[in-house]
This record gives C-alpha cells, sequence and structure tokens, in this order.
C-alpha cells in the first residue's frame, strides 16, 4: 500500500515568510509526528497526534510553529515569519498505537525547508 | 528525560566484512522499546531492526542483530557481511511506553561507509 507522502518534497522562501508543508499518513494510522532534522543532527520531536486527542506540542520550538489534523488523517505543519534557523528537513511518520505493531513509525520522504 | 547516545560520529567497513554501532541510552523506566533507523541519501528513513526492552533474546533481521544489554543500557547494532547499498546514516531510537510520550528519541546518528 501507499506510505507516508510530504509535499512539498523542497522549498525554498524568504525570511520573514509562512510556509506550509503537508503530510499524508498512512491510511488507517492514528498516530501522527512530525520530526525536525537540522543539518548533521539527529531527529527532534515537534508535535505528536494521536486520534482525537489533544496533540502533544512539548516539542515546538516557538510560537511561529502550529500544526494541525483534519479528520484524523491529513497534517499540514505551519511555521510563521521564518527564520534562517528554520532551514532544515521535516519529517512525518505515522503509526499504529497497538503494542502489536511494536508502535513502528513509518516516516514520509521529508521536506526540505531552505530560508534564505 | 531520555537520552539518547551514539558515539560513533563516522565509522567504515570493508564490504563482506562485519562492523558494529555503538547505542548507549539513559531512562528510568524498565518497559520501552529501541529501534535502529537507516537513513540513505534520499533521506528516507527505514526501519532496520526493533528490540522490546522486556525481551531478552536479541533481535535478529538477516544480517542485522542487536546486542541489547538492558542493565548498561547499551543496544549496538551489528551488520555482518556488508554491502554497499548499507552504505547510510543510521539512528538509534527510544520510544517511551509511558502515558502519551509516543514519539521517538533519536541519538545523532553514526555514517556508515562501506569501501568495496
Amino acid at each position: 500500500g501507499a506510505g507516508v507522502s510530504q509535499s512539498p518534497s523542497n522549498k525554498v522562501t524568504e525570511k520573514g515568510k509562512d510556509v506550509e508543508l503537508r503530510c499524508d499518513p498512512i491510511s488507517g494510522h492514528t498516530a501522527l509526528y512530525w520530526y525536525r532534522q537540522s543539518l548533521g543532527q539527529g531527529l527532534e520531536f515537534l508535535i505528536y497526534f494521536q486520534g482525537n486527542s489533544a496533540p502533544d506540542k512539548s516539542g515546538l520550538p516557538s510560537d511561529r510553529f502550529s500544526a494541525e489534523r483534519t479528520g484524523g488523517s491529513v497534517s499540514t505543519l505551519t511555521i510563521q515569519r521564518t527564520q534562517q534557523e528554520d532551514s532544515a528537513v521535516y519529517l512525518c511518520a505515522s503509526s499504529l498505537t497497538t503494542s502489536g505493531s511494536m508502535y513502528e513509525q513509518f516516516f514520509g520522504p521529508g521536506t526540505r525547508l531552505t530560508v534564505l | 528525560a531520555q537520552t539518547v547516545t551514539q558515539s560513533q560520529p563516522e565509522m567504515s567497513v570493508q564490504e563482506a566484512e562485519t562492523v558494529t554501532l555503538s547505542c548507549t541510552y539513559d531512562t528510568s523506566e524498565s518497559d520501552y522499546y529501541l529501534f535502529w533507523y537507516k537513513q540513505p541519501p534520499s533521506r528516507q528513513m527505514i526501519l532496520v531492526i526493533r528490540q522490546e526492552a522486556y525481551k531478552q533474546q536479541n533481535a535478529t533481521e538477516n544480517r542485522f542483530s542487536v546486542n541489547f544489554q538492558k542493565a548498561a543500557k547499551s543496544f549496538s547494532l551489528k551488520i555482518s557481511d556488508s554491502q554497499l547499498g548499507d552504505a547510510a546514516m543510521y539512528f538509534c531510537a527510544y520510544r517511551s511506553l509511558r502515558g502519551s510520550q509516543g514519539n521517538l528519541i533519536f541519538g545523532k546518528g553514526t555514517k556508515l561507509s562501506v569501501k568495496p
């Protein structure tokens, strides 16, 4: 079946502009995660959606970052007034939330954001 | 808070040889999951192997195996009969089973080169 998809693949923007990044999770996966991967670094957790529960926003670095998940499926990560330090690859992942699945997260190909 | 440490930023192995990538973690929890992910230049994160903390038996997936030492909080990855396609970034990751903490906590990665 189809995996996690993300769009756009690459995004170049000017400092101060707003950007929206999209994630389509695997159908049936109730959990959705956003991570940020800066150059040469590991993945940094941003936000986690689980079903209809309130999202876990504990990883968002500032109030310029927000995300929503509509209808329990597609998610959009929005960065307002982008800064150069926001340049990174933004990865989305989805998973089932059953112990039988071992909570394996399936990742999308990421969006590379460059802020000039 | 849990942390994951990969002390080898880069490793190199000769094709057909064996290489071991190190990972240590810090947690006060007794039950959790551990993962190794591979990230080739395409950016796509691919699950290599996973381990449930309550299982003493080390996980194995074809040429990939782990040495899980729970008391030492160590989770190393062994790649046997290395192939050119194994060249990638490898990330060790931890998942708590506590509460709503569904995200993975990643190490900073080890870049593996395979020499022909």
